[in-house]
């Protein structure tokens, strides 16, 4: 158990719709990192938050938003989903020491479906 | 754009048969090199982190190490319970964030 939770564990949707994914990080991590994992393109970085302020962000889509709450828990909102949304969103966490080397813990993700 | 390429894609193993994963990578200047382990529909479990060439680490069975250009995943004696999907994940200096880019995996089974 990395001490990352992910919650909900699957979400069944239907396409154009809206869903909310939502992350706690470990205790004592300021990061929260987001993944997505297809089958087609492998594990991709979403985008990164630290203590409340995004940081980097990745191949996000413009449909797709995040945010880290002053608890440090984080949600990843997915609006207008389309069939090749379709995928396990994984969460990951870490210090965010300053010299930029930490290690990220992964959660055990959310596997959506959009049917 | 930083690159990691892992290969073999897939690896059948008979237990005790030791071998190695690689993975190559391109990357304008190395912060740091992982190594996870991903079990099917769970979250990648982190194993290694290298930081320069030339380091190694050991863990059980396996041992990581790191060049300048790639990274090897070595199995000594493999167990069926090593089998796994194995990732390889570069962190590059000069930019703002701390994000991972994986290789596509490494697939190993080991057989009784």
């Amino acid at each position: 158990d990395s001490g990352v939770t992910q919650t909900p564990k699957h979400l069944i949707t239907a396409t154009g719709q809206r869903v909310t994914l939502r992350c706690s990080p470990r205790s004592g991590d300021l990061s929260v990192y987001w993944y997505q994992q297809s089958l087609d393109q492998g594990l991709q970085f979403l985008i990164q938050y630290y203590n409340g302020e995004e940081r980097a962000k990745g191949n996000i889509l413009e449909r797709f938003s995040a945010q880290q709450f002053p608890d440090l828990h984080s949600e990843l909102n997915l609006s207008s989903l389309e069939l090749g949304d379709s995928a396990l969103y994984f969460c990951a966490s870490s210090v965010g020491s300053a010299s930029g080397r930490d290690t990220q813990y992964f959660g055990p993700g959310t596997r959506l479906t959009v049917l | 754009e930083d690159q990691v390429t892992q290969s073999p894609e897939a690896l059948r193993l008979q237990e005790g048969e030791s071998s190695s994963l690689n993975c190559s990578y391109t990357v304008s200047g190395l912060r740091g090199l992982f190594w996870y382990r991903q079990d099917p529909g769970k979250g990648p479990e982190f194993l290694f982190t290298l930081y320069s060439a030339g380091e190694e680490k050991e863990k059980e069975r396996l041992k990581a190490t790191l060049t300048k250009k790639e990274s090897f995943l070595h199995i000594t004696a493999p167990k069926p319970e090593d089998s796994a999907t194995y990732l390889c994940a570069v962190q590059a200096w000069g930019w703002a964030g701390n994000m991972l880019t994986f290789g596509g995996g490494t697939r190993l089974m080991v057989k009784p």
